[in-house]
């Protein structure tokens, strides 16, 4: 099925382990992004890329690295994961429509840093 | 920066009632509002999108309403099912910008 898809869906990390959250879709989109949600918070952007070899960061970056490997892939690492980054992290590609953009979302991928 | 919150945070409401969802953003100076849907385990799925120069939009029995100038945006359901059942979050961009500015969210139950 064409959209967007994330791995893992589920994740224990320790602290300090580091990890990389895995992001395709397969709709030819130019812009990709990365999203964490949490409770009473709502979705908050992580990073951003608009085309292959750029990215830009959100609202709140730190503690997180980005790669957009190619036109397909756009990766998250977490270096040295924290309790803090307890979360569910989203991927989001977008294509323009007319005037407007059409968004497609992964099914997210719950990570737990005890 | 854009602010954008939902009020109440959580609803339930017995089916068959009309409903309205809450809404609100800081800078008036939108490119557009979006109303998305997540199911628990599930990504988002965009319910309907208002254009900053329109008003409202419609898609069956939802209704979505932006009034630019005051800062709010209502979305609301007609006729309620347990099936709509699922958090709903508006979402705003600015102009020359696609990133979307999601609110924090309405966990809406539909009670049989």
């Amino acid at each position: 099925n064409a959209g967007v898809t994330q791995t893992p869906k589920f994740q224990v990390l320790k602290t300090g382990q580091s990890m990389t959250l895995q992001c395709a879709q397969d709709m030819n989109h130019n812009s990709m992004y990365w999203y964490r949600q949490d409770p009473g918070m709502g979705l908050r952007l992580i990073y951003y890329s608009a085309s292959e070899g750029t990215t830009d960061k959100g609202e709140v970056p730190n503690g997180y690295n980005v790669s957009r490997l190619n036109k397909r892939e756009f990766s998250l690492r977490l270096e040295s994961a924290a309790p803090s980054q307890t979360s569910v992290y989203f991927c989001a590609s977008s294509v323009r429509q007319g005037f407007n953009y059409g968004y497609t979302f992964g099914s997210g991928t719950r990570l737990t840093v005890v | 920066k854009q602010e954008v919150t939902q009020i109440p945070a959580a609803l339930s409401v017995p089916e068959g009632e009309n409903l309205v969802l809450n809404c609100s953003f800081t800078d008036s100076a939108i490119y557009n509002l979006q109303w998305f849907r997540q199911d628990p385990g599930k990504g988002l799925t965009s319910l309907l999108l208002i254009q900053s120069s329109q008003r409202e939009q419609t898609s069956g029995r939802l209704n979505a309403s932006l009034d630019k100038s005051s800062g709010r945006s209502t979305l609301y359901i007609a006729a309620s099912q347990p099936g709509d059942s699922a958090t709903y979050l508006c979402a705003t961009t600015n102009f020359g910008n696609e990133k979307l500015t999601f609110g924090t969210g309405t966990r809406l139950t539909i009670i049989p």
